[in-house]
């Protein structure tokens, strides 16, 4: 099955500051997907992010405070812009893997995020 | 609305024992995918076993099985023998089979497994 490396896997940042995150795929995936979890909870969707178009953004989340890159078939970023406490979170990267009969989701290993 | 509803916010089983988790789902489609992941402490998110809402047959892999239940709109995970290791958060998900395959996700299960 693939494997997606995540990086960071953790980082404290200042508020107002922005932080890039970046996924890498060990095959070419179609579809990347971005969720942010707080701990104990569920996972949120962020965006879909396909190759080749403008990613797809759930309700709740934009793209000036979400800009994501896909600029090839194994490689996504997200950036949180203009951090706050509130972004406080796990962030992780995840991947529809294997044929269109029998696929599944891959995930990164998650950023952990704190916001001074 | 597609959604997926996970009853049971906390489990525990005692090791070597086996536990059902419930999840229950709501669709108008007729062709999804469901799905059952764990997340340990670590966070990484482990794909435990999957079903095609056109297999009638349950999924198996080793010690974890589903009772799918198409009509019931139901898909519960059994896992036998339960191994200190099992212990983590449990996610059902479930997915469409369009275009537009994005996870739908449950609240979670948090299994714990006592020695």
């Amino acid at each position: 099955s693939a494997v997606i490396s995540q990086k960071p896997s953790r980082d404290i940042c200042q508020r107002g500051t922005s932080l890039t995150i970046q996924c890498q795929v060990d095959s070419q995936v179609t579809m990347m997907f971005w969720y942010r979890q707080q701990p104990g909870q569920s996972l949120t969707l962020i965006a879909t992010a396909n190759q080749g178009s403008e990613a797809t953004y759930e309700s709740g989340f934009v793209i000036d405070k979400f800009p994501i890159s896909r600029p090839n078939l194994t490689f996504s970023t997200l950036t949180v812009s203009n951090m706050s406490p509130e972004d406080s979170s796990i962030y992780l990267c995840s991947a529809r893997t294997g044929s269109v009969s029998n696929y599944g989701y891959t995930f990164g290993s998650g950023t952990r995020l704190t916001v001074v | 609305a597609q959604t997926v509803t996970q009853s049971q916010p906390e489990m525990s089983v005692q090791e070597a024992e086996t536990v059902t988790l419930s999840c229950t789902y709501d669709t108008s489609e007729s062709d999804y995918y469901l799905f059952w992941y764990k997340q340990p402490p670590s966070r990484q998110m482990i794909l435990v076993i999957r079903q095609e809402a056109y297999k009638q047959q349950n999924a198996t892999e080793n010690r974890f099985s589903v009772n799918f239940q198409k009509a019931a709109k139901s898909f519960s995970l059994k896992i036998s023998d339960s191994q200190l290791g099992d212990a983590a958060m449990y996610f059902c998900a479930f997915t469409n089979a369009g275009n537009n395959r994005k996870l739908i996700w449950g609240l979670g299960t948090s299994l714990a497994v006592n020695p």
